[in-house]
């Protein structure tokens, strides 16, 4: 059975400060996506990571692919309350389907 | 384009009723994915169709639960009997095609179900 793991569960922390997100696994994906899903909606794709050690930067947040494409981190520069929500990372595997992680709740308070 | 949309967002129901949750896709999206996430199991995928048949069912709980797509534009979820440990959130989600590179699945917001 294919597990992402994702860690922290739980994030709070003040305006201003940066923070790492890490989804980790002992499986290889083709590929792997970020969502972020706010109270009373659905997940939100924020991006895709396709090759081993891929870098994408979306304005504050900064998402990497690890070498052997088993585990990937997104991490926040100078976090704002808007960035509040739920991260989930998904990993695609051989049979193109998304395995999920359980996903991180993060607080940013003003 | 309207996104996915889902039908109630909101049931509240007693142990026993029949629950029927509805989805209609974005227009042309030839896969639909029927989704169910709770605080303890996180986001779990009962079953996805394609071109409106049912390709891989393999997470769905028990026989209580049955998903159709009658055409291209509507699907439904449907438990019976409810049983409290139902209570969740489901999402409906659909994409032109099975995810790869740089495809994508559009999620609705989701109905949240109670069962008392």
């Amino acid at each position: 059975t294919q597990l992402l793991e994702q860690s922290p569960q739980f994030l709070s922390i003040q305006e201003g400060e940066n923070l790492t997100v890490y989804c980790n696994s002992s499986s290889v994906f083709s590929s792997l996506q970020w969502y972020r899903q706010e109270p009373g909606e659905g997940p939100v794709l924020l991006v895709t990571v396709v090759t081993g050690g891929e870098v994408k930067k979306l304005k504050r947040l900064t998402f990497q692919f690890g070498d052997a494409r088993k585990d990937s981190s997104l991490h926040i520069t100078a976090a704002q309350p808007g960035d509040t929500g739920l991260y989930l990372c998904a990993g695609v595997n051989s049979n193109y389907q998304l395995i999920w992680g359980a996903g991180t709740k993060l607080i940013i308070k003003p | 384009d309207a996104g996915v949309i889902q039908s109630p967002r909101h049931e509240v129901t007693e142990m026993g009723q029949e629950v029927t949750l509805r989805c209609k896709p974005i227009s042309g999206h030839d896969y639909l994915f029927w989704y169910r996430q709770t605080m303890m199991r996180g986001l779990e995928l009962l079953i996805y169709f394609n071109n409106n048949v049912p390709i891989d069912d393999s997470g769905m709980p028990e026989d209580r639960f049955s998903a159709k797509m009658p055409n291209a534009s509507f699907s439904t979820l449907k438990i019976q009997p409810s049983e409290p440990r139902d209570s969740a959130v489901y999402f409906c989600a659909s994409s032109l095609a099975l995810i790869g590179v740089g495809e994508t699945q559009y999620f609705g917001p989701g109905t949240r179900l109670l069962v008392l």
